[in-house]
């Protein structure tokens, strides 16, 4: 079945660009997603992608798909405190399966 | 915000005993799906359901079971509660799956502690 990875831990500083990884194993995946989960609160659905798009802008989110490496990359533009969170990469396959999420990365913005 | 609730927000239970969770939706989607979440493990799939009394497993079902009477309300029972079932379960929901526009919608969590 499907296996989506993150890298754990991301530190960057107010103003900067975040750039946070996923990668997954199961190339028929037709959608990924990005999700933010917020201390003490459910996830919430930031973006997603179709598998036949390479790339998709949505203010400050751009999110890059490779999908020769079945590589996805969520960039945050200019990092505020307030996008701290725990981000997970999540992904379906047709059929009609249910998402497998990655393990999130811990997103921290220093002032 | 999707309406999802889930009951009890927070709970202690002893080992051994019987835990129901409860998700309630005012959605009326057809899927819904708990997830426990677990530092260093991320969300993972327990159960999910395609419609009423429509139910399968997930990735870490053992030792759950689940119930689907009505669209509206999902169950989560723990059978015999162990503290390896200390966790944080969420409810989702979802109109489809692998379709446009399906994405899940995520209730608020409910922080269970088997002491």
């Amino acid at each position: 079945g499907e296996d989506v990875e993150q890298s754990l831990f991301l530190s960057v500083r107010e103003g900067d660009s975040s750039v946070i990884n996923c990668t997954y194993t199961d190339s028929s995946s037709t959608y990924l997603y990005w999700y933010k989960q917020e201390p003490g609160a459910g996830l919430q659905l930031l973006t997603y992608i179709f598998s036949n798009m390479d790339m998709k802008q949505d203010q400050r989110l751009t999110v890059l798909l490779n999908k020769k490496d079945k590589h996805l990359s969520l960039r945050i533009a200019d990092t505020q405190t307030g996008d701290s969170a725990i981000y997970f990469c999540a992904a379906t396959s047709q059929g009609n399966t249910p998402l497998v999420f990655g393990k999130g990365t811990r997103l921290s913005v220093i002032a | 915000d999707a309406g999802i609730t889930q009951s009890p927000r927070h709970k202690v239970t002893e080992t051994g005993t019987p835990v129901t969770l409860r998700c309630h939706q005012t959605e009326n989607h057809r899927y819904m799906y708990w997830y426990r979440q677990d530092p260093g493990h991320g969300l993972r799939l327990i159960h999910y359901s395609y419609g009423v009394k429509d139910t399968d497993k997930g990735e870490v079902s053992d030792g759950y079971s689940v119930s689907r009477s009505k669209t509206e309300d999902f169950l989560l029972t723990l059978e015999s509660a162990t503290s390896s079932q200390t966790s944080v379960y969420f409810c989702a929901i979802s109109r489809g799956q692998g379709l446009p526009n399906t994405e899940a919608f995520f209730g608020q969590g409910t922080r269970l502690t088997v002491v």
